[in-house]
């Protein structure tokens, strides 16, 4: 059983660019997590999806963010016209249900320059 | 506002002695624990967790205690081996269980010395 894939691992970005992460859970696994991690701090949580739906984008940025779960495929996390302040280590998390302990990928690191 | 607070950013213990990383936290709706560890370049694993119903959960060589009083909760790891070498993050939830809103710690990065 293969576990949390994100790809790409690392991810290099002009500003004003658009970057794209995908995560696939876990098998069997329908809600999916994203967090960021800015150097020198925890991890922060930026949204929650089940399929087709976003549950709670409460840690979210407003703007220029927006993330996707469909029905067939990867969750996708975007963001648009990136800037320096984006550059982090981006991590995805699945679980069955909402009871249970969730399961990270291995991160993309995300650099804008 | 920080509301969970890992106070040490690391930790350096000997090896086969006991290393204990400590976690305070604010919020009073927090009703469940984790603590990830994670290697550098890799996301976070899931360790041990406790319930606040609970006020101690042992697994192994790893053990968390949970003070509802003091907002503040433990992991023990004894004996410390080499392997144990990473950063252990404190999680904190409101919802029973689940990653929704997981709350993290900055983190403390433990180093087992031989």
């Amino acid at each position: 059983n293969a576990g949390v894939m994100q790809n790409p691992r690392h991810l290099v970005r002009r500003r004003g660019q658009e970057a794209r992460l995908r995560c696939s859970p876990m098998k069997g696994h329908s809600h999916v997590y994203w967090y960021r991690q800015l150097p020198e701090e925890g991890l922060k949580f930026m949204v929650y999806l089940q399929k087709e739906n976003i549950i709670d984008e409460s840690g979210m940025p407003k703007e220029r963010f927006s993330a996707e779960f469909p029905k067939e495929g990867p969750s996708i996390l975007r963001i648009q016209q990136v800037v320096r302040g984006d550059s982090a280590a981006y991590f995805c998390a699945s679980t069955p249900g909402v009871w249970t302990e969730a399961f990270f990928g291995q991160g993309t690191r995300l650099t804008v320059v | 506002d920080q509301q969970v607070k890992q106070n040490s950013p690391s930790l350096s213990v000997q090896e086969g002695r006991i290393s204990i990383l400590n976690c305070d936290y604010t919020n009073s709706m927090f009703d469940y624990f984790l603590w990830y560890k994670k290697y550098p370049a890799e996301g976070p694993t899931f360790l041990i967790s406790i319930s606040s119903i609970k006020d101690k959960n042992e697994d192994g060589r790893f053990t968390v205690f949970l003070n509802k009083s003091a907002k503040h909760l433990s992991l023990h790891i004894v004996p410390s081996q080499p392997g144990d070498s990473a950063v252990y993050f404190c999680a904190a939830s409101g919802s029973g269980g689940g990653a929704d809103g997981l709350t993290f710690g900055k983190g403390t990065h433990l180093i087992i010395q031989p």
